[in-house]
């Protein structure tokens, strides 16, 4: 069975700043995807970023990147200039590959960002 | 926009009740996913579908089950309602043939009295 650990259940940052969130996962698995999802007080989960486990190239979605050490099974989140909107839940999430198709999302239990002004 | 739509929003009701939610997924994905969001569990996987079968159960209680018609919509059902029970119920979708990204609908928020 796979886990997520997110080990900071809150964070705050000064808007403009840069913020890291931490996320370590533990699989047996060689194939596997990588999330960050983000939970604003809307309550709507939305996809930050995805990271494919096969790419050594950390994946990057204009202020958001990530840090993927899969040596360490580590997925870090990095913020960039922070804004006020990015005050949300964020969660990371695992699924494995499978020659039956997509699986189950595993979330970790998530860190409450808060973007001061 | 996810593209994902689920109905109700929000439900109040009291506990022994059944009550059933649904999804409509993006068009074109054949997989539904549903999620449950509380505050004890966090973020826990219940049961997939895909075009109309049943393709992985998670830690989905008895009390539940769900279905996914011929038009891909899917309904959860949950019965015998506990005050346990009272959390946020997420819908998500892909195509279900390759490693996509799920695209979650708004969920139904869900109160159990």
């Amino acid at each position: 069975a796979q886990t997520v650990t997110q080990s900071q259940p809150e964070m705050s940052v000064q808007e403009a700043e840069t913020v890291t969130l931490s996320c370590t996962y533990d699989t047996s698995e060689s194939n596997y995807y990588l999330f960050w999802y983000k939970q604003p007080p809307s309550r709507q989960m939305i996809l930050v970023i995805r990271q494919e486990a096969y790419k050594q190239q950390n994946a990057t979605e204009n202020r958001f990147s990530v840090n993927f050490q899969k040596a360490a099974k580590s997925f870090s989140l990095k913020i960039s200039d922070s804004q006020l909107g990015d005050t949300a839940m964020y969660f990371c999430a695992f699924t494995r590959i499978s020659n039956f198709g997509n699986e189950k999302l595993t979330f970790g239990t998530g860190t409450r960002l808060t973007i001061i002004p | 926009d996810s593209g994902v739509t689920q109905t109700p929003k929000h439900l109040i009701t009291a506990t022994g009740q059944r009550v059933t939610l649904r999804c409509s997924p993006r068009s074109g994905d054949l997989s539904v996913y549903w999620y449950q969001q509380s505050l004890d569990q966090g973020l826990q996987f219940l049961i997939q579908y895909y075009n109309g079968e049943e393709r992985a159960k998670g830690n989905i209680l008895e009390r539940f089950s769900a279905q996914q018609f011929p038009d891909l919509h899917s309904e959860l059902n949950l019965s015998s309602l506990e005050l346990g029970d009272s959390a946020l119920y997420f819908c998500a979708s892909n195509e279900g043939r390759w490693q996509e990204t799920q695209y979650f609908g708004p969920g139904t928020r869900l109160l159990v009295l």
